[in-house]
């Protein structure tokens, strides 16, 4: 079972916008850890989306987007494209655990 | 450009072992932290263990400590995982990642090596 939880999976036509949560506890997000995001796109390894809750690497399109409200960390796909199709994680450190932790996961499926 | 590639993995019976290895090229890789994350087949991202740049500090997930141990060597360019004690449910997809500088988030990822636990 995962530390940080999401939704199982979200959905939307092309060119719509999504958001996925993150939700975690007062050991990792909520004790102020940045949150980073990661696409998963079938069978290949995951890639960074977003670091640092709300900054893309060069390259990521700027349609994805990440933010943390308070406690609630969240990414969203604005614009939303057949190729977004992917498996999306959240990510964060818990000092609990002394060590990284991984969200469920979110399949995205363009419909 | 920043490789990183896993080998080592393969079928295995339960209470066996396995060493993994990821070679890394295209950046200074004794600067690095790094790390294993695992993702058994159908289910989400797993951290496993994570090594510091000089090899001193380390740290395991709870499901793999006392099993599990992370090695580097940087005359080599290389990231190890030794696995004992195999079992049915450490089957996965083991990816070696890379930490950025003084930062807690994974910029490269490996390809990944799939091990199977399983008589």
């Amino acid at each position: 079972q995962s530390v940080l939880t999401q939704p199982p999976s979200v959905s939307g036509a092309p060119g719509q916008r999504v958001t996925i949560s993150c939700t975690g506890s007062s050991s990792n997000i909520g004790a102020g850890y940045d949150v980073h995001w990661y696409q998963q796109l079938p069978g290949t390894a995951p890639k960074l989306l977003i670091y640092d809750n709300n900054n893309r690497p060069s390259g990521v399109p700027d349609r994805f987007s990440g933010s943390k409200s308070g406690t609630s960390p969240s990414l969203a796909i604005t614009g939303l494209q057949a190729e977004d199709e992917a498996d999306y994680y959240c990510h964060s450190y818990d000092s609990s655990l002394s060590g990284y932790v991984f969200g469920s996961g979110t399949k995205v499926t363009v419909l | 450009e920043v490789q990183l590639v896993e080998s080592g993995g393969g079928l295995i019976p339960p209470g066996g072992s396995l060493r993994l290895s990821c070679a890394a090229s295209g950046f200074s890789f004794s600067r690095y932290e790094m790390n294993w994350v695992r993702q058994a087949p159908g289910k989400g991202l797993e951290w496993v263990s994570y090594i510091s740049s000089s090899g001193s500090t380390t740290y395991y997930a709870d499901s793999v400590k006392g099993r599990f141990t992370i090695s580097r060597d940087s005359a080599k360019n290389s990231l190890y995982l030794q696995m004992n004690s195999l079992r049915p449910e450490d089957t996965a997809v083991y990816y070696c990642a890379r930490n950025v500088l003084l930062a807690h988030y994974f910029d490269s990822w490996g390809q990944g090596s799939l091990v199977t636990v399983s008589s």
